[in-house]
């Protein structure tokens, strides 16, 4: 089965610096990859996602990440962080088996 | 397009007792996941359906189980509960699962005393 794993639980970054959390996975096929965001008490709503194509992927919230398969990598970027960006991140991988496998999660806090 | 909508928000409940949580999918997604999400373990997949049937489970005790109705509601069944169930469980529906992102609701946070 496909697993996901995000090394760092929690990042700590200024409001107006960059971000880059990153996501390495594990599967056997070609991947469908996906970002998610989960403000406290809410379910996760999606971010982006990467099925195939264009490695570079541009999603909502001005946030983007790039597929390197040689690396096993789906790391997620943005340019300036956003107060409002503080929230968990879950990477995901998804294929034909028909569960979608999340990692632990990344904390992010934005300080002003 | 309304979102999914899962019932009750909170539950609490006693050890030993069985609970039954409610997820109504978007209109249209035939899929239907269920996850249980905790501080130490994180997003554990519970099961999948799809038109009915259970395609796929994660390894969780039988205490836990589901079902899909044909209007693609679904239900989620914890028996006997335990302390170590209180989580926050949450379902999420699609077209289709692989390549189809989940669209989650906002879950149903069970407190076991």
């Amino acid at each position: 089965a496909q697993s996901v794993t995000q090394p760092d639980i929690h990042i700590t970054v200024s409001e107006g610096a960059s971000l880059e959390l990153r996501c390495n996975y594990s599967y056997g096929a070609t991947p469908y990859l996906f970002w998610y965001v989960q403000s406290p008490g809410q379910g996760l709503q999606l971010l982006l996602k990467y099925f195939s194509g264009d490695t570079l992927v541009q999603g909502i919230k001005g946030f983007e990440a790039e597929f390197k398969r040689s690396q096993s990598s789906f790391n997620l970027r943005k340019p300036s962080v956003h107060w409002s960006d503080a929230a968990e991140y879950f990477c995901a991988v998804g294929g034909n088996n028909n569960d979608m496998r999340f990692g632990a999660g990344t904390r992010l806090t934005v300080k002003p | 397009k309304a979102g999914v909508t899962q019932t009750p928000r909170y539950l609490i409940k006693t050890r030993g007792q069985q609970v039954t949580l409610s997820c109504s999918p978007i209109s249209g997604h035939r899929s239907v996941s269920w996850y249980q999400q905790t501080p130490g373990q994180g997003l554990q997949f519970l099961f999948e359906y799809f038109s009915e049937t259970q395609r796929n489970k994660g390894n969780f005790p039988g205490r836990f189980s589901g079902r899909q109705f044909s209007n693609s509601r679904s239900e989620m069944n914890v028996s006997t509960l335990e302390l170590g169930d209180s989580a926050l469980y949450l379902c999420a529906s699609s077209l289709e699962t692989g390549n189809s992102p989940l669209h989650f609701g906002n879950g149903t946070r069970l407190t076991v005393t």
